[in-house]
């Protein structure tokens, strides 16, 4: 699986938009970009996933850069219970077991 | 949606005794789950692949006659840590893929602690 880098963590005041960047200048053309976040003493839940295209659900946005090698995810309404650790992943996708690195750890101020 | 369901969600033992973790996927079939361990303020690692009806495959370091895997079913998988020692101790949580979704969905966790 390709290397992510992400900030160790970020500070958002509730009701703004948190953008939380993550690096994968080694992804390869099948691969995917995944978001999870863990929070606290739970397993982790998946948030959004993409290819190629911007991606949008309603928990969050995924921007992937034009050549793939970066990507925002976007959470539009930070509230309280976003405070978690948000982890970005590449993976070829299918029945693969992911490999989480240290993420970065949202905390949303009230 | 889907759901992966952990039990026991917590358990005390003493030391040398084993303790077994069930996961199950509720409302969907998995011929794959996923088993993680995460130490404090650490993140989650791979430990092992459990595969329905055949053997486990196991991350390098991670000893396969200390946690053992049987995946009997199609919506079961178990983990057993045997004879525990306090170092044992953490947080357990598996995985199972949605099919057709390039989605994995996480149980809540098991948090053993070793005495």
């Amino acid at each position: 699986d390709a290397k992510t880098t992400q900030p160790p963590s970020m500070d958002c005041a509730e009701g703004r938009a948190a953008n939380l960047p993550c690096n994968h200048s080694t992804i390869s053309g099948n691969e995917y970009v995944y978001w999870y976040r863990q929070i606290h003493s739970q397993g982790p839940q998946y948030i959004i996933h993409g290819l190629k295209n911007n991606e949008t659900n309603e928990m969050a946005s995924l921007i992937i850069t034009e050549d793939r090698k970066s990507s925002t995810l976007i959470l539009p309404h930070a509230t309280l219970r976003d405070t978690a650790v948000y982890y970005c992943i590449v993976n070829g996708g299918g029945a693969d077991g992911l490999t989480f690195g240290k993420g970065t750890h949202l905390i949303i101020q009230p | 949606g889907a759901v992966v369901s952990q039990h026991p969600s917590w358990v005390i033992c003493k030391s040398g005794t084993s303790v077994k973790i069930e996961c199950r996927s509720l409302d969907f079939q998995a011929t794959t789950m996923f088993w993680y361990r995460q130490f404090p303020k650490q993140s989650l690692m791979l430990m092992a692949t459990s595969n329905e009806g055949s053997k486990a495959t196991y991350e390098q370091g991670v000893e396969k006659d200390k946690f053992l895997i049987n995946h009997a079913s199609l919506t079961l998988s178990t983990l057993t840590v045997t004879s525990a020692h306090p170092e044992d101790s953490s947080f357990y949580i598996c995985s199972a893929p949605l099919l057709g979704a390039n989605v994995l969905t996480f149980g809540a966790g098991s948090r053993l602690t070793v005495l």
